[in-house]
């Protein structure tokens, strides 16, 4: 069955602290892997997806087969990061399909 | 504005009414999903239109249905409702059929009383 696990509800760290939001998914073929993000009050928006290798507003995500996993990482965080973050995937590549992990969110402190 | 919109952005029901919420897809994208978001489930995948037809379909109770126009729209009908279905209703859109990069509505919150 295709999952995708966000094991933590909530993140807390301190400005400039660095930043390792988890995501651990499950499928069997070649999945497409993506990180959205929901400022306050505003919609999705997408972040990064691992096949463009992009680092966006500092943050990077390594698709790890191995280990299932395509955690975000950012190494000093800001304030304006404080929002909810999804990961997300794409199975088959016929659909667009998303299927979101239960969503971490991070809070920044001063 | 060229994004993503949905009305309406608030719905107030009963138990037991019928419901259409409404989509307009970016300018030139062709594919409209819809996906539900509840406390309990998250965010989960309803159903996809890509140029008119279904092209994919969740865990889409069959009291619900959607539909694509030829304006590329898109109505996601809601009936037979319980108090259960209150949660926020988004809708996305992309280019193509599969893996583009989906952009989100502001969502059309849905309580049922």
């Amino acid at each position: 069955a295709q999952r995708v696990t966000q094991p933590e509800k909530l993140l807390s760290v301190f400005k400039g602290a660095p930043v390792e939001l988890k995501c651990n998914y499950s499928y069997s073929g070649s999945p497409e892997l993506f990180w959205y993000v929901q400022y306050s009050r505003q919609r999705l928006q997408l972040l990064l997806r691992h096949i463009s290798r992009e680092s966006i507003k500092g943050f990077t995500a390594d698709l790890n087969k191995g280990e299932t996993s395509f955690h975000l990482k950012k190494p000093f965080a800001q304030e304006e990061d404080s929002a909810m973050y999804y990961c997300a995937l794409s199975g088959s590549s016929n659909t667009g399909k998303l299927i979101f992990g239960q969503g971490t969110t991070l809070q920044v402190k001063p | 504005d060229s994004g993503v919109t949905q009305t309406p952005k608030h719905l107030i029901t009963a138990t037991g009414q019928r419901v259409t919420l409404r989509c307009s897809p970016r300018s030139g994208d062709l594919s409209v999903y819809w996906y539900q978001q509840s406390l309990d489930q998250g965010l989960q995948f309803l159903i996809q239109y890509y140029n008119g037809e279904e092209r994919a379909k969740g865990n889409i109770l069959e009291r619900f249905s959607a539909q694509q126009f030829p304006d590329l729209h898109s109505e996601l009908n809601l009936s037979s409702l319980e108090l259960g279905d209150s949660a926020l209703y988004f809708c996305a859109s992309s280019a193509g059929p599969g893996r583009e990069t989906q952009y989100f509505g502001p969502g059309t919150r849905l309580l049922v009383l």
